[in-house]
């Protein structure tokens, strides 16, 4: 089975520049999540979408993040404009919500990492 | 508040013997507290995870074990191989939305 994809792996902009982040969820999984992860920190729920419905965007900073889900699968994350304390690692996640899946199951994409300068 | 916070950010133990992660936790709203491992340049893996109205659970090698009267979740790891190296998150999620909210993390060190 294949896993949660993300891309690109690595990112470096110049503050006050736009970034734009990809996730393709595991097939069938109806729940995406984007998490923000600062270094030596845990991972930061940004947006948590049930198809292609929002769930919980209480932490994302809306005057700059931007999230979308089109047709319930594959969704983007964007950055407009960028600043410096945007840099962290951003996590897709995605859960199954049917067949006996674990309730605190996600399963997380390897990330893409922003460097903003 | 909703807050997730573990006791130590790094612990070292010796191949072969049992380790053992604490967590605490302050949301009484949550239905199931869940345990992930993050390895470098990856995304976190789940573990184990265990619901609220249960105080023990057990997987291979790992245990979990939820204390609410203090609010306190651990993770105990049996045997510890160099595999087992990697950050180690706890997390809560609030029932109603299903959203996890992870904790800080602890760095595990296994030592040959």
């Amino acid at each position: 089975e294949a896993g949660v994809a993300q891309s690109p792996r690595y990112k470096i902009i110049e503050k006050r520049q736009s970034v734009a982040f990809w996730c393709n969820p595991i097939s069938g999984h109806a729940t995406l999540y984007w998490y923000q992860q600062i270094l030596g920190q845990g991972p930061k729920l940004l947006i948590q979408f049930q198809n292609n419905g929002v769930v919980d965007d209480s932490q994302l900073p809306k005057d700059r993040f931007s999230a979308e889900r089109l047709k319930g699968v594959d969704s983007t994350l964007k950055i407009q404009p960028a600043k410096l304390e945007d840099s962290a690692v951003y996590l897709c996640a995605s859960r199954q919500t049917s067949g006996g899946a674990r309730v605190g199951e996600l399963f997380f994409g390897e990330g893409s990492r922003l460097t903003v300068l | 508040g909703e807050s997730v916070g573990l006791h130590l950010p790094t612990l070292s133990v010796q191949e072969g013997d049992n380790s053992i992660i604490n967590c605490a936790y302050s949301n009484s709203a949550s239905d199931y507290f869940i345990w992930y491992k993050q390895e470098s340049g990856k995304g976190p893996q789940f573990i184990i995870d265990i619901r609220s109205n249960m105080d023990k659970r057990q997987g291979q090698r790992v245990t979990v074990l939820l204390n609410k009267t203090v609010k306190h979740l651990s993770l105990q790891i049996a045997a510890t191989q160099p595999g087992d190296s990697a950050v180690y998150f706890c997390a809560e999620r609030v029932s109603n939305t299903g959203k996890l909210i992870f904790g800080q993390g602890t760095t595990l060190q296994v030592k040959p």
